[in-house]
């Protein structure tokens, strides 16, 4: 069956450090591969959106990457701050517009000062 | 504010109550999904309903109970839940497939619901 392993339910690291969030997929062939960022008691929030054949794709300190091959997105948080603590969500979407939307249990990233 | 606005935020039932759960969208979105999540589970896909009509009931319960009048609202109608039922039910919408990769999914807040 289709399954989303993301690296590990909770990370915590240093402000200023780079966050580096895993999103693993097996049984899958996406088209898109989304990330979200949800905070407590809230829905999540669309943060960026990378298609099968695009391998890298940035949005100010944020940065994705796509291994198709591995099956993998990298999802980096550069310069990162407190105020980035939430749960990262990934997402998997297949080509036809039917095609379900499946997501990951998310990583609960803490940035201490 | 994202632009889904769900209402109650939370909601206290007992298993023989009857309520409703609202979803409001006024950005357009041709699509709006029902999604269920539960604590360190990922989120589950409820229904799916795409320029009104349901395409997609993903083998949930008939105690759960959806309607879409029109494409800016979206009801679940709930009645006899289950402890098991609580968890936090989050609506969210979406413009047509082509679109999407803009986009994304956007969300709303969701509502806590607890059964007691």
């Amino acid at each position: 069956s289709q399954k989303i392993e993301q690296n590990s339910e909770a990370l915590n690291i240093q402000e200023g450090k780079t966050a580096t969030l895993t999103c693993n997929y097996t049984n899958y062939s996406p088209a898109y591969l989304q990330w979200y960022r949800q905070d407590p008691g809230r829905g999540p929030v669309f943060l960026l959106l990378i298609r099968e054949n695009e391998k890298e794709k940035r949005k100010e300190r944020l940065k994705v990457t796509f291994d198709t091959t591995l099956k993998q997105s990298l999802f980096h948080i550069t310069a990162s701050q407190p105020a980035d603590s939430a749960t990262y969500l990934c997402a998997l979407e297949g080509y036809s517009s039917a095609s379900k939307i499946i997501f990951g249990s998310g990583t609960r990233l803490s940035i201490r000062p | 504010e994202t632009g889904v606005t769900q209402t109650p935020r939370h909601l206290v039932m007992g298993m023989t109550n009857k309520k409703s759960l609202k979803c409001e969208q006024h950005l357009g979105h041709n699509a709006m999904y029902w999604y269920k999540q539960s604590a360190k589970k990922p989120l589950e896909l409820m229904f799916v309903y795409n320029f009104k009509e349901q395409t997609e009931n993903n083998s949930v319960p008939s105690r759960f109970s959806p309607e879409c009048p029109n494409s800016s609202h979206l009801f679940l109608h709930l009645h006899t839940l289950q402890p098991e039922d609580s968890a936090l039910y989050l609506c969210a919408s979406s413009q047509a497939p082509q679109d999407r990769s803009l986009y994304g999914y956007t969300f709303g807040s969701g509502t806590r619901l607890t059964v007691v």
